[in-house]
């Protein structure tokens, strides 16, 4: 049973575009997190949120926690090649630190 | 080079061989964890420690065996080897005490293992 759900699984689109990746639960977290993967490589953290309607900015990255700490999602505006790989959320259950980690979303930037 | 490192990298075994993946730290996080990563399942816990001599399992903990005596390291055994064990495996570690509100987890670069 996948605790977190995330959506798409697969995403390709042009340089300059924009888009928005989605993790979903029906369970209450205490902090999620946003990691990114290249090939061959272990994930790597971007953004932790806490709070309930949270919103985080890392460049051209925006992190939201939903207000009920079930949901979050990941924004890039104007993705670049670079923004290529894969993107994981992972959520805490409360105050054990124990994460659960969605099947992630495969981003492809072509230039 | 301070970080968390694993090895071997890649190995082939056979099913029903004993198989030992190792990971080591060097920033004496008290937390670690391994995790397998397979196609459309994204990273699910296998074990996790909070500290030298205290494990718990994780989600998929059935036929894996963990041992933490030392702080620095966490080996993860498969006992006896399955093809549905075929994946990659990774280890991190946490120090949630370090300061900040949560944990940020250090990945190792990964295991790839397949039983033949």
């Amino acid at each position: 049973t996948q605790l977190l759900e995330q959506s798409p699984q697969f995403l390709s689109i042009q340089e300059g575009e924009n888009l928005t990746v989605y993790c979903n639960s029906s369970s209450v977290f205490s902090s999620l997190q946003w990691y990114r993967q290249e090939p061959g490589e272990g994930p790597v953290l971007l953004v932790t949120v806490v709070t309930g309607g949270e919103v985080k900015k890392l460049k051209r990255l925006t992190f939201q926690f939903g207000d009920a700490r079930k949901d979050s999602s990941l924004h890039i505006t104007a993705a670049q090649p670079g923004d290529t790989g894969l993107y994981l959320c992972a959520g805490e259950e409360y105050n054990f630190n124990k994460f659960y980690f969605g099947s992630g979303t495969k981003l492809n930037v072509k230039p | 080079d301070a970080g968390i490192t694993q090895s071997p990298r890649y190995k082939i075994t056979e099913t029903g061989r004993q198989v030992t993946l190792m990971c080591h730290q060097t920033w004496s996080h008290s937390y670690m964890f391994w995790y397998r990563q397979d196609l459309g399942h994204g990273l699910r816990l296998i074990y996790y420690s909070a500290a030298a001599d205290i494990t718990d399992k994780g989600e998929v903990p059935d036929g894996y065996v963990v041992s933490r005596s030392k702080t620095e390291n966490f080996p993860l055994t498969l006992e006896s080897a399955t093809r549905s064990q075929t994946s990659v495996y990774f280890c991190a570690s946490s120090d949630p005490w370090a300061g900040g509100t949560t944990d940020t987890q250090y990945f190792g670069p990964g295991t790839r293992l397949t039983v033949l």
